[in-house]
């Protein structure tokens, strides 16, 4: 079974780009979170998604915006890139909104922006 | 003050060494707790949840003290491969939502 897929897997993007990120999560989760990862520090929570609504929104500026899809995909959107945008991006993908579901992570999208 | 606190090492332990990492969250509302592992470059990777009754799995043991707020990770007889970052999660339920707060990481090195 194919696991949580994100894409492309690495990007360099120039200060005030805007760049679209991919998540594909596991067949028959509902549930997509994004998390952005700085080098050296812990996973950051963005947006989650749950049945192509809006569960929950972390303290990241309005540039930041989500959508998921009725096949569960999602898009994560960052415009006007700046250089602190650098990081991992994380998806994960869980069967439910429920608290206790395990969360799985795809590789991430790396993204470098010059 | 961070919403979950680990001390970032590194660990430097030589192989078959007993070592323990500890954990704070400051919000009493988080509800839900877990070890990740991350190595270099990859994903995190659920090691273990955590529960208020302490749980163990093979050479991994957890404890949660909710009056503390105080998470822990026992290895025993370290390996190799246990070599990786491994990060305190936290669960909060905000409204509607549901997030994984990360501490910022605990550094292991196993050396021969």
């Amino acid at each position: 079974d194919a696991g949580v897929t994100q894409s492309p897997t690495h990007l360099i993007k120039t200060r005030g780009q805007q760049v679209t990120l991919r998540c594909s999560p596991i067949s028959g989760h509902k549930s997509v979170s994004w998390y952005q990862q700085v080098l050296g520090q812990g996973p950051q929570f963005i947006f989650q998604y749950y049945e192509k609504e809006e569960r929950g929104r972390g303290n990241f500026p309005d540039r930041f915006s989500a959508r998921q899809f009725p096949n569960y995909s999602s898009e994560l959107n960052v415009n006007a890139l700046l250089l602190g945008d650098s990081a991992l991006y994380l998806c994960a993908s869980r069967i439910s909104h429920f608290m206790n579901t395990e969360a799985f992570f795809g590789q991430g999208t790396r993204l470098t922006v010059v | 003050r961070k919403e979950v606190e680990q001390d970032p090492g590194p660990f430097n332990v030589p192989e078959g060494a007993t070592v323990a990492f500890n954990c704070t969250y400051s919000n009493s509302a988080s509800q839900s707790f877990f070890w990740y592992r991350q190595d270099c470059r990859k994903e995190p990777k659920l090691l273990m949840s955590v529960y208020s009754s302490g749980n163990e799995d093979g050479r991994f043991t957890a404890q949660l003290n909710r009056a503390s707020q105080y998470i822990s990770l026992l290895i025993r007889d370290s390996k190799l491969s246990d070599s990786a970052t491994y990060l305190c999660v936290v669960n909060i339920s905000p409204n509607a939502g549901n997030m994984l707060t990360f501490g910022g990481g605990t550094r292991l090195m196993v050396k021969p």
